[in-house]
């Protein structure tokens, strides 16, 4: 059973447009994590999201965090071709910080120059 | 620090060969995480250890997978006998409490013949 369902599957813009993607949960989590993944790579952090309703900037990206700290969104504005990748989200079920991660379905972002 | 390492970073094998995957974890984390990476599921948790303890293996698909980790710095991940649909990128990823996130290796790719 998938906990963190990701959407959409695929993406695919025009450079300069903007994005939101999605991960939606039935379960509540302590924090939630986005992770970027580019080919041939491990995936990186980009952001953690610990308490509902807030909301994280890096640069051009946007981080929610659910009032219930059960879903997130990532909005990306003003797409970039170097925005391209695979973008994971990660759900935490405890504090304790190294502790295992959920990691959603992914959503497989092109970004079209 | 040169993050965490893995190798071989590519492993082409005959189906029925055993398979041995290498990871030297980041120094001073206490946290180790294999992973299994496909198209169809996504990126799966085999197992993680706390202080080379495995916590939680229930993400191992067999008997056939068995990990260890004797110290702190170094971690096997065993496939004996490999098959095909074992075929994925194995990710290692290691992390502390003080970190709060997952340092991901570069991923050994398997294909099994």
């Amino acid at each position: 059973t998938q906990l963190l369902e990701q959407s959409p599957q695929f993406l695919s813009i025009q450079e300069g447009e903007n994005l939101t993607v999605y991960c939606n949960s039935s379960s509540v989590f302590s924090s939630l994590q986005w992770y970027r993944q580019e080919p041939g790579e491990g995936p990186v952090l980009l952001v953690t999201v610990v308490t509902g309703g807030e909301v994280k900037k890096l640069k051009r990206l946007t981080f929610q965090f659910g009032d219930a700290r059960k879903d997130s969104s990532l909005h990306i504005t003003a797409a970039q071709p170097g925005d391209t990748g695979l973008y994971l989200c990660a759900g935490a079920l405890s504090n304790f910080g190294n502790e295992k991660l959920t990691f959603g379905t992914g959503t497989r972002l092109t970004i079209i120059p | 620090d040169a993050g965490v390492i893995q190798s071989p970073r590519h492993e082409v094998t005959e189906m029925g060969q055993e398979v041995t995957l290498r990871c030297k974890p980041i120094s001073g984390h206490n946290s180790l995480f294999w992973y299994r990476q496909t198209m169809m599921r996504g990126l799966e948790l085999l197992i993680y250890f706390n202080n080379n303890v495995p916590i939680d293996d229930s993400g191992m698909p067999e008997d056939r997978f068995s990990a260890k980790m004797p110290n702190a710095s170094f971690s096997t991940l065993k496939i004996q006998p490999s098959e095909p649909r074992d075929s994925a990128v194995y990710f290692c990823a290691s992390s502390s409490r003080l970190a709060a996130r997952e340092f991901f290796g570069p991923g050994t790719r398997l294909t099994v013949l």
